[in-house]
């Protein structure tokens, strides 16, 4: 079956530069999040699309955007990039929230230098 | 403070052996879901319970909610050394045809030996 599909794997960047994290939901799921875990540290949510509309907003940092396609992708696009932002970036997708289950990518492990 | 609080933060048990992991949270949810992580790898869905469920099974995984009490509990039985990883507790907000948000705790880290 097909899972939620993160690109880059590993992405190394340098202080002050610009990364794009792309997420590829399961087919039919309308909602996606994205988390970012720092070493050691639990999953903190960033934000949520339901239907192509930004639903909810965690602790995402000004320098951070994300949107989602038409085709129901997401982008995560993250700016003037610090060393704290070394970190796995999750993304999920879900049905119908609130009844079922989110289906977590295999994540993106950025470092930045 | 965090909505899922995990205890205990570590649990080292032998194969064969059950394992117990509690998770409180704060504020009223739809539904409860335990992840599994591997290190370094993505969380894997093990068990969703809804709010007005108290007891869910799955295989060797059973899993209580005490709305009352804001807290549920994550019990493996007869545990492999294959289910040495970190499990999480997220509590699931929001309406149907909403999106909200998971919120997850600090998780468990289980090592299970030989």
């Amino acid at each position: 079956a097909a899972g939620v599909i993160q690109s880059p794997r590993h992405l190394i960047k340098e202080k002050r530069e610009t990364a794009t994290l792309k997420c590829y939901p399961i087919p039919r799921h309308d909602t996606v999040y994205w988390y970012q875990q720092g070493p050691g540290q639990d999953p903190q949510f960033l934000i949520s699309f339901y239907e192509k509309m930004q639903s909810d907003k965690g602790s995402i940092p000004d320098r951070f955007s994300a949107q989602q396609f038409s085709d129901y992708h997401s982008e995560l696009n993250m700016s003037s990039l610090e060393l704290g932002d070394s970190a796995l970036y999750f993304c999920a997708s879900s049905r119908q929230l609130g009844v079922s289950e989110a289906f977590f990518g295999q994540g993106t492990r950025l470092t930045v230098v | 403070s965090q909505q899922g609080e995990e205890d205990p933060q570590a649990l080292s048990i032998q194969e064969g052996e059950n394992a117990t992991m509690n998770c409180s949270y704060k504020t009223s949810i739809n539904n409860l879901q335990w992840y599994r992580q591997n290190s370094g790898r993505g969380l894997v869905h093990l068990i969703l319970i809804r709010s007005n469920e108290r007891e869910k099974h799955s295989g060797r995984l059973r899993v209580t909610l005490d709305t009352s009490k804001k807290s549920s509990s994550l019990l493996i039985t007869a545990s492999r050394a294959a289910d040495t990883a970190s499990y999480f507790c997220a509590t699931e907000r929001g309406g149907v045809g909403t999106a909200s948000k998971l919120t997850f705790g600090t998780g468990t880290r289980l090592q299970v030996t030989l």
